[in-house]
């Protein structure tokens, strides 16, 4: 089962920044949190992890709370080619149930014009 | 350009006829898996390599086999499709499954239908 909660939709106005948010309460304290996307059927992409510190790279922001119990997956200007269904997935740091990412059902994010 | 290659991407096959979903990965990555995603049920592990000639099943492996003679390939086999095996099949690779590290690399799918 998936151990994390994220809002089925969300809608984002194109330029805007996108904030999708991720809780998973239950996370222990070697586990990774990491961000992958999925547009219309393609394969999965990564986007981003991160253990407890904020982390950013080219493509997106991730802030992870103190207490690590939620997490928030900020792109910064948004736009329509970031319309797709984001996963937040927790990990354990070792060679774990096969390596599985275990996929919930994700935010579908639609940009609008 | 680094990437994962599947093939075909489109594939209409009838019940009991053998067929191959080939991987490949230009990376030097150890690590492979093959998912499959349904409607309502998500991604899931299909099986799973941890380098070359080190196989294991996921969550979902039957039905299906797996070989990995060499790194770069990892096919997916169904000796004998059935149409519950109709569904969207995605292959993945990592240098590693260890978590700190990049994520993993996914194919771009292939969309198979089994009558």
């Amino acid at each position: 089962d998936a151990k994390t909660t994220q809002p089925p939709s969300m809608d984002c106005a194109e330029g805007r920044a996108a904030n999708l948010p991720c809780n998973h309460s239950t996370i222990s304290g070697n586990e990774y949190v990491y961000w992958y996307r999925q547009i219309h059927s393609q394969g999965p992409q990564y986007i981003i992890h991160g253990l407890k510190n904020n982390e950013t790279n080219e493509m997106a922001s991730l802030i992870i709370t103190e207490d690590r119990k939620s997490s928030t997956l900020i792109l910064p200007h948004a736009t329509l080619r970031d319309t797709a269904v984001y996963y937040c997935i927790v990990r354990a740091p070792r060679y774990n149930q096969g390596g599985k990412l275990i996929f919930g059902q994700g935010t579908e994010l639609s940009v609008k014009p | 350009e680094a990437q994962v290659t599947q093939n075909p991407r489109y594939l209409i096959t009838v019940t009991g006829k053998k067929l191959t979903v080939t991987c490949s990965q230009n990376m030097n990555h150890e690590y492979m898996s093959w998912y499959r995603q349904d409607p309502g049920l998500g991604l899931r592990q299909i099986y799973y390599s941890m380098n070359v000639e080190v196989t294991d099943k996921g969550d979902v492996p039957e039905g299906y086999k797996v070989s990995r003679k060499e790194k770069r390939n990892f096919p997916l086999i169904l000796e004998s499709p059935s149409p519950n095996q109709t569904s969207l099949y995605f292959c993945a690779s990592s240098l590693s499954a260890e978590t700190g590290g990049g994520g993993y690399t996914f194919g771009s799918g292939t969309r198979l239908t089994v009558v």
